[in-house]
């Protein structure tokens, strides 16, 4: 299985953008990427996910390199309640079920 | 709340006894998850159900085992609790065709 790589922690102030990167330099071309997110003490719940072209909905941005080696994900103005665990994860389109995280980025929130 | 619920929310046992989770879901949704995570990690999947009776192994399935009987229900069972099955359990749903997966709160589970 493709595997991704993050940062363990990344900081922010808040009302500023955040990127957080995501380097999948062994994805195949039916691999999707995804983006989720843990607040403490709750289940990880779905920010966004894309294959090829950029992606934009309420909560944030993907954009994807041209070569798709490496994903940034992009909360164009963070607030406290953002602070959370952000996973990147690849799900290939012929396993589907076989959904697997890493150990994500810890992003803290300042005020 | 997103029409997944998880029993028990917390639970401690001793080591050697049969544990059960629960999670259940009121969606209609064929894809149900377990997942287990630990400290420091990301979640890890140790089983999955593509629909009633329908299931398969995950990345760490050794110790566990589960049922489908019915689309909304989908069970954990560790046969005999070991300290290394101390965790929060995870229990997640995805419609078919779909790409979002929604979790449980989750099931802190003590094995003592």
């Amino acid at each position: 299985d493709a595997k991704t790589t993050q940062p363990n922690s990344m900081e922010s102030n808040e009302e500023e953008p955040v990127h957080l990167p995501c380097n999948h330099s062994t994805i195949s071309g039916t691999d999707y990427i995804h983006w989720y997110r843990q607040l403490p003490s709750q289940g990880p719940e779905y920010v966004i996910h894309g294959l090829t072209s950029n992606v934009n909905n309420r909560m944030a941005s993907l954009a994807i390199a041209e070569d798709r080696k490496s994903s940034t994900l992009i909360l164009h103005r963070a607030t406290l309640r953002d602070a959370a665990v952000y996973y990147c994860i690849l799900r290939d389109d012929y396993n589907f079920n076989k959904f697997y995280f890493g150990s994500g980025t810890k992003l803290n929130v300042k005020p | 709340d997103a029409g997944i619920t998880q029993s028990p929310r917390h639970k401690v046992t001793e080591t050697g006894t049969p544990v059960t989770l629960r999670c259940h879901q009121t969606e209609n949704h064929r894809y149900m998850y377990w997942y287990r995570q630990d400290p420091g990690h990301g979640l890890r999947l140790i089983h999955y159900s593509y629909g009633v009776k329908d299931t398969d192994k995950g990345e760490v399935s050794d110790g566990y085992s589960v049922s489908r009987s019915k689309t909304e229900d989908f069970l954990l069972t560790l046969e005999s609790a070991t300290s290394s099955q101390t965790s929060v359990y995870f229990c997640a749903m995805r419609p078919t065709g779909g790409n979002g997966y929604t979790f449980g709160s989750g099931t802190r589970l003590t094995v003592v």
